[in-house]
């Protein structure tokens, strides 16, 4: 399996933050690596997939990049809402795998 | 809009089957398109697992970790799929989610609300 790797773990931010999360691979995945927001309770939702494409409806403040075994989620500007856990996922080989999951906390 | 819903037992005794449905509204699980429709699970304050998924006609792919237990399954009249996990113990205990996954490489969108399925007896 691959292993997904996110850091760190969790991060303290302000409204209006700039916040990077990181996600490294165990093997190169190409560009097949989502991003996903999960707050208290409810299910994940698509952010970003294949490395830096927008999902519909997903404010632009969000932004994904990388390719091979690095990548990175950034929020230019930290909005009350966006508080969340947020989750990497591997597309590239089944099984499909997640990282840990970075929780980010006012 | 596609939406979709899980359904089933919230208390699974061990050794038992734990078995849950996904109806799913606003598309066809039978479509033309090759979507995988997924089964994961989220155990309390824990990560993401994928557990398998279904596509056309019937096939399935399951995480080999849960291989010899599980089975996904699909009823096209009622636009439903279901998952069993067979044997369980307390460490099945988790909240289980299924989900679209348009193509194979790309992610899951969208998620059902997810179900909590205790293991105790």
């Amino acid at each position: 399996d691959i292993q997904m790797t996110q850091s760190p773990s969790s991060l303290s931010a302000s409204v209006g933050d700039r916040v990077t999360i990181t996600c490294r691979a165990s093997q190169s995945i190409s560009i097949y690596l989502n991003w996903y927001q999960q707050n208290p309770g409810k299910a994940p939702k698509l952010l970003i997939y294949t490395a830096s494409n927008l999902h519909s409806g997903v404010p632009s403040r969000f932004s994904g990049s990388g390719s091979g075994t690095d990548f990175t989620l950034t929020i230019s500007s930290l909005q009350p809402e966006d508080f969340a856990t947020y989750y990497c996922q591997q597309g590239y080989s089944t099984p499909q795998t997640f990282g840990q999951g970075t929780r980010v906390e006012i | 809009q596609v939406q979709l819903q899980e359904s089933g037992p919230g208390v699974v005794k061990p050794s038992q089957t734990l078995s849950l449905t996904c109806t799913v509204s606003g598309a066809s699980i039978s479509s033309r398109g090759i979507y995988y429709w997924s089964w994961l699970r989220q155990p309390a304050g824990k990560g993401l697992e994928w557990i398998g998924h279904i596509y056309t006609r019937g096939s399935a792919n399951y995480n080999p970790s849960l291989k010899s237990r599980v089975t996904i399954s699909a009823d096209t009249s009622k636009n439903q799929f279901s998952l069993k996990l067979t044997s369980v113990t307390a460490a099945d205990t988790a909240v289980y989610f299924c989900a679209r996954m348009p193509g194979e490489r790309s992610g899951f969108d969208p998620w059902g609300q997810g179900t909590l399925v205790i293991v105790s007896s």
